[in-house]
């Protein structure tokens, strides 16, 4: 079964740094997401994408944010200058169209900054 | 404001019980969507409605919505233990890019 897919699964790294989030959606969808999940909250929507465009985004997805689709098959979420509250879970997910909506998400990347 | 509150936020119940999960909403809605989390897992979406849907039943799960009171609710019959989980509604708005909104779950835990 098809199955979106995230790397790293941990990512570690110091405030201030850069860090990309990998995720590779299922092949036939149209429309990605990333979300961001603080450890015991709830999961927050970050922004969505279609046609080599964000579609829509949230308050929380500032200009430390962005995102790319780099080839054809990755997407990736960019922070620029890492703080502390960053720390969190980040999911992708895709669908096959934006109506149904119904999403497929991957594991996660848990991102620790120190 | 929150959009997708649930209630209760944790519920502890037997094997074999049904358990009832709630959700509101403030603003309108494309759809409503409910997922299900294991403890540090991604989430696993389990069941849609539109909006011009009432019910909806999906194996042990079923799914009411009123969007007169901007409310619906998950029903899991016949609970197992591989049921524990937090449980998350998500309403999908069509603001020009159909922004998902999450709830702030419930966690249900079935004791065998």
């Amino acid at each position: 079964e098809p199955e979106v897919t995230q790397t790293p699964s941990h990512q570690v790294t110091q405030m201030g740094q850069e860090v990309i989030l990998r995720c590779v959606p299922i092949s036939n969808h149209l429309y990605f997401y990333w979300y961001r999940q603080i450890l015991g909250q709830k999961v927050e929507f970050l922004v969505s994408f279609y046609n080599n465009e964000i579609s829509e985004k949230s308050e929380i997805f500032d200009d430390q944010f962005s995102v790319e689709r780099p080839d054809g098959s990755n997407f990736t979420l960019k922070i620029r200058s890492t703080k502390l509250e960053d720390s969190a879970m980040y999911f992708c997910a895709s669908s096959e169209s934006a109506v149904l909506n119904e999403q497929f998400f991957g594991p996660g990347t848990r991102l620790t900054v120190l | 404001s929150q959009q997708g509150e649930e209630d209760p936020q944790a519920l502890s119940i037997q094997e074999g019980e049904n358990a009832t999960m709630n959700c509101s909403y403030k603003t309108s809605i494309n759809n409503l969507q409910w997922y299900r989390q294991n403890s540090g897992r991604g989430l696993v979406h389990l069941i849609l409605i539109r909006s011009n849907e009432r019910e909806k039943h999906s194996g042990r799960l079923r799914v009411t919505l009123d969007t007169s009171k901007k409310s619906s609710s998950l029903l899991i019959t016949a609970s197992r233990a591989a049921d524990t989980a937090s449980y998350f509604c998500a309403t999908v708005r069509n603001t020009g890019g159909f922004k998902t909104i999450f709830g702030a779950g419930t966690r249900l835990f079935v004791k065998a």
